[in-house]
């Protein structure tokens, strides 16, 4: 059974802080990998997408990939109120299928 | 303006009733999906449409069935079959079929049983 895994929260952290998400997925063959923030009762929307290891940054956001180990995080830097939501980390695995995660509850304190 | 729009936004049905939740999209993509969203779980595939006429079943695909007759659309049934089928219902699109690509949502649809 193809895996992703989240700590599903609610991590808090005060605003202008940085926030750190963090994913593990199971299959080594996986080959893209995505960020999706969803506000509560809306549908999930792309924040990042990362496909090599290393570190991809987009504005206030950084995708941070290790294929070696299975792991991949996002931070939010100078968090803000309006970053609070559910972060779905996905994981494509090479066929047609994306596996989703359950989601990390973001809360940024004003 | 290119999007995927889905219909209704809720939806209540009754016991033993069929429903058809729509899905169709403007951005010229191949590929189509339908997930279901239960609280605190992650998106689940039920079915997903490579091209016209074709269509794969996901996960958990027991109680639903879908068409896709046109690229632009792709709707969902709930059949008297889905024995728990409340849950937030969601479309999604990619642009090429023949690899994994980056999944669009539509909005959603929220479906009760009464």
């Amino acid at each position: 059974q193809k895996e992703v895994e989240q700590n599903s929260g609610p991590l808090s952290v005060p605003e202008g802080a940085i926030a750190s998400l963090n994913c593990t997925y199971s299959d080594r063959g996986s080959q893209s990998f995505f960020w999706y923030r969803q506000y509560s009762g809306k549908s999930p929307e792309l924040i990042m997408s990362i496909y090599s290891n290393g570190d991809k940054e987009d504005g206030r956001f950084t995708a941070q990939l290790n294929k070696a180990s299975q792991y991949v995080s996002l931070l939010i830097r100078d968090s803000q109120p309006s970053d609070s939501a559910t972060y779905l980390c996905a994981v494509a695995t090479g066929g047609f299928k994306t596996i989703f995660g359950a989601g990390t509850r973001l809360f940024v304190k004003a | 303006d290119g999007g995927i729009t889905q219909s209704p936004k809720y939806l209540f049905r009754k016991e033993g009733q069929n429903v058809t939740l729509s899905c169709e999209q403007n951005l010229n993509h191949d590929a189509m999906y339908w997930y279901r969203q239960d609280p605190g779980q992650g998106l689940r595939l039920i079915y997903y449409s490579q091209i016209v006429n074709d269509f794969q079943k996901g996960d958990i695909a027991e109680g639903y069935s879908v068409s896709r007759e046109k690229k632009e659309s792709f709707p969902l049934t709930v059949t008297s079959a889905q024995k728990n089928p409340t849950a937030f219902y969601l479309c999604a699109s990619s642009i090429e079929s023949r690899k994994t690509d980056t999944q669009y949502f539509g909005p959603g649809t929220r479906l009760t049983v009464l």
